[in-house]
């Protein structure tokens, strides 16, 4: 089944620069790749989802790259607030089924 | 008001007891998931369900039992064989038609052993 790691399990960063979080996933049979951000006692909310036929996605301050070859892919968030401070969590999700499989998540916190 | 409700919001059982958590969603999805979210450890899948009347386990499934009897419904029941059931639980669906994948979450239940 599908495996995915995801790196690292806690960031911090100062008020306006930029975070990356990185995921890798085993099974290159999968072809979405969502992103969800979960604040403090809320429920996951997707942010940005990237699918297997674009290498690249952006949406204001946030953006996802996906390299196929090497099974990663990663969220960039530039100009970083501290409304940004949450949970964020990867996901695959292979074609033909419906399990989503996610990361062990990371905790970003915005320091001002 | 279109969405995922799961209730309770916090549910304690004592030892030896089987508990039931609800999911229900109005979304017209036909994919339903149950995870469960411990610290550190990310959300691991549970069971899911694709169609009414079928479901398959997750990476976690065992102590745990699910039925889908109805689209909208996907209740869980957290039997006594599952040795840590201290955890958050959550409920998701996604309608996973063409491009119409995203998976919407629940509010969640907090599950205590006490």
């Amino acid at each position: 089944g599908e495996n995915v790691e995801q790196h690292p399990s806690t960031l911090s960063v100062q008020e306006g620069d930029s975070a990356v979080i990185k995921c890798t996933y085993s099974d290159s049979a999968s072809n979405y790749f969502p992103w969800y951000k979960q604040e403090l006692g809320k429920r996951p909310q997707l942010i940005i989802d990237i699918r297997s036929n674009v290498g690249e996605k952006k949406d204001q301050r946030i953006a996802v790259t996906l390299n196929k070859t090497a099974k990663h892919f990663s969220l960039h968030i530039t100009e970083t607030q501290p409304e940004d401070s949450a949970v964020y969590f990867c996901a695959a999700k292979t074609g033909g089924g419906n399990k989503l499989t996610f990361g062990t998540g990371t905790q970003l916190k915005v320091e001002l | 008001d279109g969405g995922i409700t799961q209730s309770p919001k916090y549910l304690f059982r004592k030892e030896g007891q089987n508990v039931t958590l609800s999911c229900e969603q109005n979304l017209n999805h036909d994919a339903m998931y149950w995870y469960r979210q411990d610290p550190g450890q990310g959300l691991r899948l549970i069971y899911y369900s694709q169609i009414v009347n079928d479901f398959q386990k997750g990476d976690i499934a065992e102590g745990y039992s699910v039925s889908r009897e109805k689209k909208e419904s996907f209740p869980l029941t957290v039997t006594s064989a599952q040795k840590n059931p201290t955890a958050f639980y959550l409920c998701a669906s996604s309608r996973d038609r063409g491009s119409d994948t995203e998976a919407f979450f629940g509010q969640g239940t907090r599950l205590t052993v006490v």
